[in-house]
């Protein structure tokens, strides 16, 4: 069975404090690796997709990475617009399902 | 460009009563599918399908039934609703056999059974 795990549950950074969220998986034959965001209210919003380790992808003050069991997103020089809970996925070789973890609850005081 | 539209927003139901989540995509996607989303239980897979006529179920598909007669709606329903379906409810959609496999989701439909 597919498992992806999330740590920690919820972050509190001071505004500028970079910090790192972790995303273990263990999914059959790996097709992508995503990262979401979601905001309170509303629905995810894609951010990022890995596919093979050592990948990488930045978006603004986001840097997501892939090993062969772990992914990281970092947070670089945070902003109180970047609170939000992240979410990791991982899509199996089986099908177009996603499997997601709890999430991590990031919020950044200014 | 509308993405993936759910209706409705909020609905509240009593125990045995029926009702539909809709949900439309304008993207031509074939792949859509169900989530539900409770406090400490992250996105829970209900039932997807990969394109019209083709259903199949998630992990946690009692209780839920869906139908998908055309390539832009995929509508969820609830024969007779308990309260342990009290949950915020996304629906998804993606293209298949393209790169970059990201879902495009839904505002959500929160509901709430009484």
């Amino acid at each position: 069975e597919d498992q992806v795990t999330q740590s920690p549950e919820a972050l509190r950074l001071q505004e500028g404090e970079s910090s790192s969220l972790n995303c273990s998986y263990t999914v059959s034959g790996l097709r992508g690796l995503f990262w979401y965001r979601q905001d309170p209210g509303k629905g995810p919003e894609f951010l990022f997709t890995l596919y093979s380790a050592g990948e990488e992808k930045e978006k603004e003050r986001l840097k997501a990475t892939l090993t062969k069991k772990e992914s990281f997103l970092h947070i670089t020089a945070p902003k109180p617009e970047d609170s939000a809970t992240y979410l990791c996925a991982g899509l199996s070789a089986a099908g177009n399902k996603l499997t997601f973890g709890g999430g991590t609850r990031v919020l950044v005081k200014p | 460009n509308a993405g993936v539209t759910q209706t409705p927003k909020f609905q509240v139901l009593k125990t045995g009563q029926s009702m539909t989540l809709q949900c439309a995509q304008d993207m031509n996607h074939e792949y859509m599918s169900w989530y539900r989303q409770d406090p400490g239980m992250g996105l829970r897979l209900i039932h997807y399908s990969v394109g019209a006529g083709i259903t199949d179920q998630g992990e946690v598909p009692n209780g839920y039934n869906v139908s998908r007669s055309t390539t832009e709606d995929f509508p969820l329903r609830l024969l007779s609703a308990a309260p342990s379906q009290t949950s915020v409810y996304f629906c998804a959609s993606s293209q298949i056999g393209t790169g970059d496999y990201g879902y495009t989701f839904g505002s959500g439909t929160r509901l709430t059974v009484v």
